[in-house]
């Protein structure tokens, strides 16, 4: 199975920051790669899909980048909404599987 | 509006088996692969299963493969999880999602069912 490592696992960020999240798959998997915001008791909510593609409705602020085997997800200005944990999704090969998630709090 | 309503959740002793559901409405049902995705108490996301538009192509993780069946009813709008000889680690909340087209990325979810496997 292809294995996602997030970095950082967790993070503070203050609102106006800019903040990168980094996805590291295992081996290569081309732009098959989604970005999940997940606020607790909620179920995830998607973000960003083959690598770079903004799901409808989401705000521009954040975006996506890469392709093989390093990701990265950035939010622009931090909004006080965006204070949740968020998830990278491999969709290239089954076993789909998920990094392990990185927290992000308020500083 | 794209809705999934997952269903069929409880306490279960180990061994035991449960059958989820997952009723869609807002879209077209039958268009669209569909998984199941799993989160335990406090850990991450753990995707459980999915199943094709017509049910040719299951694939599972390997914990649950021989335990649990993934199945659908597009004349019901309805995707199904059986879940078989379950175990404490099986524990979760349970969410039922539709895939993007082309992906398998995840673009809609439900609110999830929680499943606890305990004696």
């Amino acid at each position: 199975a292809i294995q996602l490592t997030q970095s950082p696992s967790s993070l503070s960020a203050s609102i106006g920051d800019r903040v990168t999240i980094t996805c590291r798959a295992s081996q290569g998997i081309s732009s098959a790669l989604a970005w999940y915001q997940q606020k607790p008791g909620k179920a995830p909510k998607l973000l960003i899909y083959d690598a770079s593609s903004l799901e409808s409705g989401v705000p521009s602020r954040f975006s996506g980048s890469g392709s093989g085997t390093d990701f990265t997800l950035t939010i622009s200005s931090l909004q006080p909404e965006d204070f949740a944990t968020y998830y990278c999704q491999q969709c290239n090969s089954y076993p789909i599987t998920f990094g392990q998630g990185t927290r992000l709090e308020i500083k | 509006e794209v809705q999934l309503v997952e269903s069929g959740g409880g306490l279960v002793q180990p061994g035991g088996s449960l059958r989820l559901s997952c009723a869609a409405s807002g879209f077209t049902f039958s268009r669209y692969w569909m998984s199941w995705v799993r989160q335990a108490p406090g850990k991450g996301l753990e995707w459980v299963a999915n199943m094709k538009q017509d049910g040719s192509e299951k694939y599972y993780v390997d914990s649950v493969k021989g335990r649990f069946t993934i199945s659908r009813d597009n004349a019901k709008n309805s995707l199904y999880l059986q879940m078989n000889s379950l175990r404490a680690e099986d524990t979760a909340v349970y969410y039922c999602a539709r895939e993007v087209s082309e992906s398998t990325a995840l673009a809609d979810w439900g609110k999830g069912t929680t499943v606890t496997v305990s004696s």
